[in-house]
């Protein structure tokens, strides 16, 4: 069963903008990763924010997490062309990792 | 070198036939994903492996068979192909974090299994 589910589910920006991408899971969690895919690729790694944590950055990327409202926030501050994607939310439950349905961002150039 | 490799990276197949994809990570990793991606992009974990053995199978088909003869080694087996059947199948691998949590995932190129 699906665990994540991005909000929106499409997004499309002028590059210099900011892209903010939500998240939202049923259960409690251990970690909460964020994943990005370019078409016709596999997902790549982009950030693991604890459940301990609130907030945690990666050079343009700021990442919020919420417990108490089940949810998360990816931030990518002045989008590039390159940064067209989809970006996935996974959450980690135990050894299982649950993908939501993810945000397809479109950065205009 | 890749880091997660799987083959064949397509596949096209009439429906009844059996097929095969490999999938092999050369990172040291305990713990081994199959996951398909539909059309519309979700993204459903299938089986989870860890050191060789199953330790997650959601409600698959059971002519879904994983294997896993070794921990740098996950495949999967189709028997009787099925038009729905028809997905991209990523394989991933993770070293698990302190208390068996999952960690950061890496995954292959996929494999997208058309089924005609």
């Amino acid at each position: 069963s699906q665990q994540g589910e991005e909000d929106p589910q499409a997004l499309s920006i002028q590059e210099g903008e900011n892209a903010t991408m939500n998240c939202s899971y049923k259960t409690s969690i251990n970690n909460l990763q964020w994943y990005r895919q370019n078409s016709g690729r596999g997902l790549v790694h982009l950030i693991l924010i604890r459940s301990n944590e609130r907030e945690k950055h990666s050079g343009r990327l700021r990442v919020t997490l919420d417990t108490s409202k089940k949810s998360s926030s990816l931030l990518i501050t002045a989008s590039r062309a390159a940064d067209t994607a989809s970006y996935f939310c996974a959450t980690a439950v135990s050894n299982d990792m649950r993908f939501g349905a993810g945000t397809r961002l479109t950065v205009k150039p | 070198d890749t880091a997660v490799s799987q083959t064949p990276k397509y596949l096209v197949t009439q429906m009844g036939n059996d097929k095969s994809i490999k999938c092999e990570q050369n990172l040291g990793h305990d713990t081994m994903y199959w996951y398909k991606q539909d059309s519309k992009k979700f993204l459903k974990i299938m089986f989870s492996y860890n050191n060789k053995e199953l330790i997650i199978n959601e409600t698959v088909p059971n002519r879904f068979s994983p294997k896993s003869p070794d921990k740098a080694h996950l495949n999967l087996h189709i028997n009787s192909l099925e038009l729905g059947d028809s997905a991209v199948y990523f394989c991933a691998s993770s070293q698990g974090l302190t208390g068996g949590w999952a960690g950061e995932l890496f995954f292959g190129e996929g494999s997208r299994l058309t089924v005609l």
